[in-house]
Protein backbone atom coordinates (compact mmCIF):
# COMPACT_ATOMS: atom_id res chain seq x y z
CA UNK A 1 0.00 0.00 0.00
CA UNK A 2 0.98 3.24 -0.68
CA UNK A 3 2.08 5.59 2.58
CA UNK A 4 1.46 8.87 0.12
CA UNK A 5 -1.28 8.84 -2.11
CA UNK A 6 -1.96 11.70 -5.05
CA UNK A 7 -4.58 10.59 -6.62
CA UNK A 8 -4.40 12.80 -9.60
CA UNK A 9 -2.50 11.64 -12.33
CA UNK A 10 -2.93 15.17 -14.06
CA UNK A 11 -4.89 18.27 -14.40
CA UNK A 12 -5.26 21.03 -16.99
CA UNK A 13 -6.86 23.93 -16.27
CA UNK A 14 -7.08 27.49 -17.92
CA UNK A 15 -5.05 30.49 -16.48
CA UNK A 16 -6.90 32.12 -13.64
CA UNK A 17 -8.86 29.06 -12.47
CA UNK A 18 -8.29 27.77 -9.17
CA UNK A 19 -7.03 24.36 -8.55
CA UNK A 20 -6.65 21.90 -5.62
CA UNK A 21 -4.35 18.97 -5.40
CA UNK A 22 -4.93 15.99 -3.06
CA UNK A 23 -2.64 14.22 -0.59
CA UNK A 24 -3.90 10.94 1.06
CA UNK A 25 -0.72 9.91 3.79
CA UNK A 26 -0.90 7.32 5.95
CA UNK A 27 1.42 6.46 9.15
CA UNK A 28 1.39 5.10 12.75
CA UNK A 29 3.80 7.94 13.68
CA UNK A 30 2.75 10.80 16.43
CA UNK A 31 5.59 12.55 15.26
CA UNK A 32 5.44 13.09 11.59
CA UNK A 33 6.29 15.92 8.23
CA UNK A 34 4.77 16.50 5.53
CA UNK A 35 6.30 18.50 2.52
CA UNK A 36 5.46 19.88 -0.78
CA UNK A 37 7.44 19.95 -3.71
CA UNK A 38 7.38 21.57 -7.33
CA UNK A 39 9.15 19.77 -10.25
CA UNK A 40 9.00 22.69 -13.32
CA UNK A 41 10.09 21.03 -16.66
CA UNK A 42 14.00 21.73 -16.16
CA UNK A 43 14.07 18.92 -13.43
CA UNK A 44 15.07 20.22 -10.20
CA UNK A 45 12.77 19.75 -7.21
CA UNK A 46 11.92 23.06 -5.66
CA UNK A 47 10.86 22.77 -2.19
CA UNK A 48 7.27 24.78 -1.18
CA UNK A 49 6.28 23.96 2.16
CA UNK A 50 6.71 21.55 5.16
CA UNK A 51 4.18 21.15 7.93
CA UNK A 52 4.44 19.12 11.04
CA UNK A 53 2.33 16.71 12.69
CA UNK A 54 1.07 19.10 15.81
CA UNK A 55 0.10 21.89 13.39
CA UNK A 56 -3.09 21.94 11.64
CA UNK A 57 -3.68 25.60 10.84
CA UNK A 58 -3.85 26.02 7.14
CA UNK A 59 -0.94 28.37 5.18
CA UNK A 60 -0.95 30.82 2.86
CA UNK A 61 1.73 32.04 0.69
CA UNK A 62 0.97 34.28 -1.94
CA UNK A 63 -1.30 32.34 -4.40
CA UNK A 64 -0.61 29.11 -2.41
CA UNK A 65 -2.49 27.37 0.10
CA UNK A 66 -2.34 24.52 2.39
CA UNK A 67 -5.22 22.25 4.25
CA UNK A 68 -3.66 20.30 6.31
CA UNK A 69 -6.48 17.92 8.05
CA UNK A 70 -5.00 15.25 10.58
CA UNK A 71 -8.69 13.73 10.67
CA UNK A 72 -8.41 12.79 6.64
CA UNK A 73 -4.89 12.35 6.79
CA UNK A 74 -4.57 14.93 4.07
CA UNK A 75 -2.40 17.75 3.42
CA UNK A 76 -3.96 18.98 0.04
CA UNK A 77 -2.52 21.85 -1.81
CA UNK A 78 -4.60 24.84 -3.79
CA UNK A 79 -3.22 27.20 -6.09
CA UNK A 80 -5.25 30.26 -6.77
CA UNK A 81 -5.77 32.17 -9.84
CA UNK A 82 -3.53 29.80 -11.63
CA UNK A 83 -0.76 31.23 -14.15
CA UNK A 84 1.20 29.00 -16.82
CA UNK A 85 4.24 29.28 -14.78
CA UNK A 86 2.13 26.87 -12.03
CA UNK A 87 2.55 24.66 -14.89
CA UNK A 88 4.46 21.37 -12.96
CA UNK A 89 4.83 18.33 -11.47
CA UNK A 90 3.97 18.86 -8.15
CA UNK A 91 5.18 16.41 -5.23
CA UNK A 92 3.50 15.48 -1.72
CA UNK A 93 5.99 13.56 0.48
CA UNK A 94 6.11 12.08 4.23
CA UNK A 95 8.74 12.40 6.49
CA UNK A 96 9.07 9.61 9.21
CA UNK A 97 11.11 7.66 11.29
CA UNK A 98 11.49 4.80 9.16
CA UNK A 99 14.68 3.51 11.05
CA UNK A 100 17.64 2.59 9.02
CA UNK A 101 15.60 3.28 5.56
CA UNK A 102 15.88 6.91 5.57
CA UNK A 103 13.20 8.89 5.60
CA UNK A 104 11.24 10.68 2.95
CA UNK A 105 8.53 8.95 1.18
CA UNK A 106 7.36 10.91 -2.09
CA UNK A 107 3.72 10.47 -3.59
CA UNK A 108 3.42 9.91 -7.80
CA UNK A 109 3.21 13.28 -8.23
CA UNK A 110 0.34 15.48 -9.54
CA UNK A 111 1.28 16.71 -13.49
CA UNK A 112 -0.11 20.15 -13.60
CA UNK A 113 -0.92 22.21 -17.15
CA UNK A 114 -2.13 25.47 -16.85
CA UNK A 115 -3.16 26.81 -20.53
CA UNK A 116 -3.47 30.11 -21.61
CA UNK B 1 26.12 30.95 -4.05
CA UNK B 2 25.15 27.99 -1.87
CA UNK B 3 23.61 25.40 -3.10
CA UNK B 4 23.42 21.43 -5.16
CA UNK B 5 25.50 20.75 -8.17
CA UNK B 6 25.56 17.73 -10.20
CA UNK B 7 27.03 16.63 -13.74
CA UNK B 8 27.07 15.86 -15.99
CA UNK B 9 23.22 16.77 -16.97
CA UNK B 10 23.10 13.79 -19.59
CA UNK B 11 25.39 11.12 -19.27
CA UNK B 12 25.09 7.45 -22.16
CA UNK B 13 26.15 4.19 -20.43
CA UNK B 14 26.75 1.22 -23.40
CA UNK B 15 26.31 -2.04 -21.92
CA UNK B 16 28.29 -3.81 -19.35
CA UNK B 17 30.35 -0.19 -18.13
CA UNK B 18 30.35 1.65 -14.93
CA UNK B 19 29.78 5.40 -14.61
CA UNK B 20 29.92 8.26 -11.68
CA UNK B 21 27.59 10.63 -11.12
CA UNK B 22 28.72 13.71 -9.05
CA UNK B 23 27.11 15.76 -6.56
CA UNK B 24 28.46 18.47 -5.09
CA UNK B 25 27.04 20.69 -2.18
CA UNK B 26 28.35 23.84 -0.49
CA UNK B 27 25.48 24.47 2.15
CA UNK B 28 27.60 22.72 5.17
CA UNK B 29 25.20 19.75 4.84
CA UNK B 30 26.01 16.71 6.85
CA UNK B 31 23.37 14.96 5.30
CA UNK B 32 23.36 13.67 1.31
CA UNK B 33 20.93 11.43 -0.38
CA UNK B 34 20.65 9.90 -4.17
CA UNK B 35 17.24 9.23 -5.53
CA UNK B 36 16.24 7.98 -9.02
CA UNK B 37 13.19 9.02 -10.90
CA UNK B 38 10.92 7.19 -13.91
CA UNK B 39 8.76 8.33 -15.94
CA UNK B 40 5.55 9.22 -13.83
CA UNK B 41 6.59 7.98 -10.86
CA UNK B 42 7.66 9.61 -7.23
CA UNK B 43 11.09 9.61 -6.22
CA UNK B 44 12.81 6.47 -4.65
CA UNK B 45 15.91 6.63 -2.46
CA UNK B 46 18.87 4.95 -3.43
CA UNK B 47 21.59 5.63 -0.98
CA UNK B 48 21.88 8.30 1.72
CA UNK B 49 24.88 9.44 4.19
CA UNK B 50 24.04 11.14 7.25
CA UNK B 51 27.71 11.48 7.68
CA UNK B 52 31.47 11.20 6.10
CA UNK B 53 32.14 8.02 5.59
CA UNK B 54 28.77 6.31 6.27
CA UNK B 55 26.22 5.72 4.32
CA UNK B 56 23.30 3.28 4.11
CA UNK B 57 21.47 1.31 1.82
CA UNK B 58 17.94 2.91 0.39
CA UNK B 59 14.83 1.50 -0.92
CA UNK B 60 16.39 0.13 -4.60
CA UNK B 61 20.22 -0.05 -3.75
CA UNK B 62 20.86 -2.96 -5.88
CA UNK B 63 23.49 -2.04 -8.66
CA UNK B 64 24.61 1.21 -7.44
CA UNK B 65 27.37 2.28 -5.32
CA UNK B 66 28.34 5.56 -2.99
CA UNK B 67 31.19 7.22 -1.28
CA UNK B 68 31.23 9.81 0.88
CA UNK B 69 35.39 10.69 1.75
CA UNK B 70 34.47 14.72 1.81
CA UNK B 71 31.37 16.01 3.59
CA UNK B 72 30.77 18.49 0.11
CA UNK B 73 30.86 14.90 -2.03
CA UNK B 74 28.53 12.00 -2.52
CA UNK B 75 29.25 10.35 -5.81
CA UNK B 76 26.81 7.98 -7.26
CA UNK B 77 28.24 4.67 -9.19
CA UNK B 78 25.30 2.58 -11.67
CA UNK B 79 27.56 -0.47 -11.87
CA UNK B 80 26.92 -2.75 -14.86
CA UNK B 81 24.87 -4.70 -12.28
CA UNK B 82 21.72 -2.29 -12.74
CA UNK B 83 20.05 -3.73 -15.59
CA UNK B 84 18.07 -0.97 -16.09
CA UNK B 85 19.55 2.53 -15.58
CA UNK B 86 17.85 4.45 -17.67
CA UNK B 87 16.07 7.24 -15.59
CA UNK B 88 16.56 10.75 -13.70
CA UNK B 89 18.60 10.70 -10.84
CA UNK B 90 18.98 13.50 -7.77
CA UNK B 91 20.85 14.26 -5.29
CA UNK B 92 19.85 16.07 -2.28
CA UNK B 93 21.09 17.25 1.23
CA UNK B 94 19.54 18.47 4.16
CA UNK B 95 21.08 19.62 7.54
CA UNK B 96 21.97 16.20 9.15
CA UNK B 97 19.10 14.03 8.17
CA UNK B 98 16.12 14.51 10.87
CA UNK B 99 12.51 13.67 10.12
CA UNK B 100 11.99 17.56 10.32
CA UNK B 101 14.56 18.92 7.78
CA UNK B 102 14.06 19.68 4.39
CA UNK B 103 15.72 17.82 2.04
CA UNK B 104 16.89 20.33 -0.95
CA UNK B 105 17.58 19.06 -3.99
CA UNK B 106 20.11 19.28 -7.09
CA UNK B 107 19.43 19.87 -10.71
CA UNK B 108 19.83 16.59 -11.74
CA UNK B 109 21.21 14.12 -14.34
CA UNK B 110 19.83 12.32 -16.83
CA UNK B 111 21.01 8.39 -17.69
CA UNK B 112 20.49 6.91 -20.91
CA UNK B 113 21.82 3.68 -22.13
CA UNK B 114 23.18 3.23 -25.67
Amino acid sequence: AQKVTQAQTEISVVEKEDVTLDCVYETRDTTYYLFWYKQPPSGELVFLIRRNSFDEQNEISGRYSWNFQKSTSSFNFTITASQVVDSAVYFCALSEDRGSQGNLIFGKGTKLSVKP
Amino acid sequence: DGGITQSPKYLFRKEGQNVTLSCEQNLNHDAMYWYRQDPGQGLRLIYYSQIVNDFQKGDIAEGYSVSREKKESFPLTVTSAQKNPTAFYLCASSQNGGIQETQYFGPGTRLLVL
